[in-house]
């Protein structure tokens, strides 16, 4: 167990709506970072933040925005959504945000867009 | 864009068999690191070797890093069944900390 929780596990949605992931980093970290991992893109940096500003910008798509809350906990809001979203969202975090800082990820958000 | 690839993209072995995985990498880096993930689970860091360093043990894994030739292997002596999982090698770009992960390498270890 990384102390990375992610909510919620499974979600399955139509195209056009939007949905919000939810991630609590271990206690201490105060570095987010949300991934994309699908099958055909691989494992996909997306956007990261650190003691509630963003600090790092990856493959995001303007429909995708996320956002660090003062008790540290980060939310990736999804919208307009399409059928090529559907990938397994990571939130990662670390205790600061230098390059020799090990990642902790959390098990994941599985998204299905029908 | 993918920064590391892995090689090879699938690798099957027995147990007690040493598995190695190779990593190239196109741009400078501070820091290289390795991780796991078993099945369709969130990743699971091993190592990670400073962009000065050649070498790094962490129990049966030894990695090793060549900075001339932009690239990295893991070794996993001695494979278990256990050990059976996805394979990533990710690097930071020297002026972020991001990390950028290749596409893995499934390993798969039969008893």
């Amino acid at each position: 167990d990384s102390g990375v929780t992610q909510t919620p596990k499974h979600l399955i949605t139509a195209t056009g709506q939007r949905v919000t992931l939810r991630c609590s980093p271990r206690s201490g970290d105060l570095s987010v970072y949300w991934y994309q991992q699908s099958l055909d893109q691989g494992l996909q940096f997306l956007i990261q933040y650190y003691n509630g500003e963003e600090r790092a910008k990856g493959n995001i798509l303007e429909r995708f925005s996320a956002q660090q809350f003062p008790d540290l906990h980060s939310e990736l809001n999804l919208s307009s959504l399409e059928l090529g979203d559907s990938a397994l969202y990571f939130c990662a975090s670390s205790l600061g945000t230098g390059p020799q800082e090990t990642q902790y990820f959390g098990p994941g958000t599985r998204l299905l867009v029908l | 864009s993918q920064q590391g690839e892995e090689d090879p993209q699938a690798l099957s072995i027995q147990e007690g068999e040493n598995a190695t995985m190779n990593c190239s990498y196109k741009t400078s880096i501070n820091n290289l690191q390795w991780y796991r993930q078993n099945s369709g689970r969130g990743l699971v860091h091993l190592i990670l070797i400073r962009s000065n360093e050649r070498e790094k043990h962490s129990g049966r894994l030894r990695v090793t890093l060549d900075t001339s030739k932009k690239s990295s292997s893991l070794l996993i002596t001695a494979s278990r069944a256990a050990d059976t999982a996805s394979y990533f090698c990710a690097t930071d770009r020297q002026a972020g900390t991001a990390l950028i992960f290749g596409k893995g390498t499934t390993l798969s270890v039969s008893s």
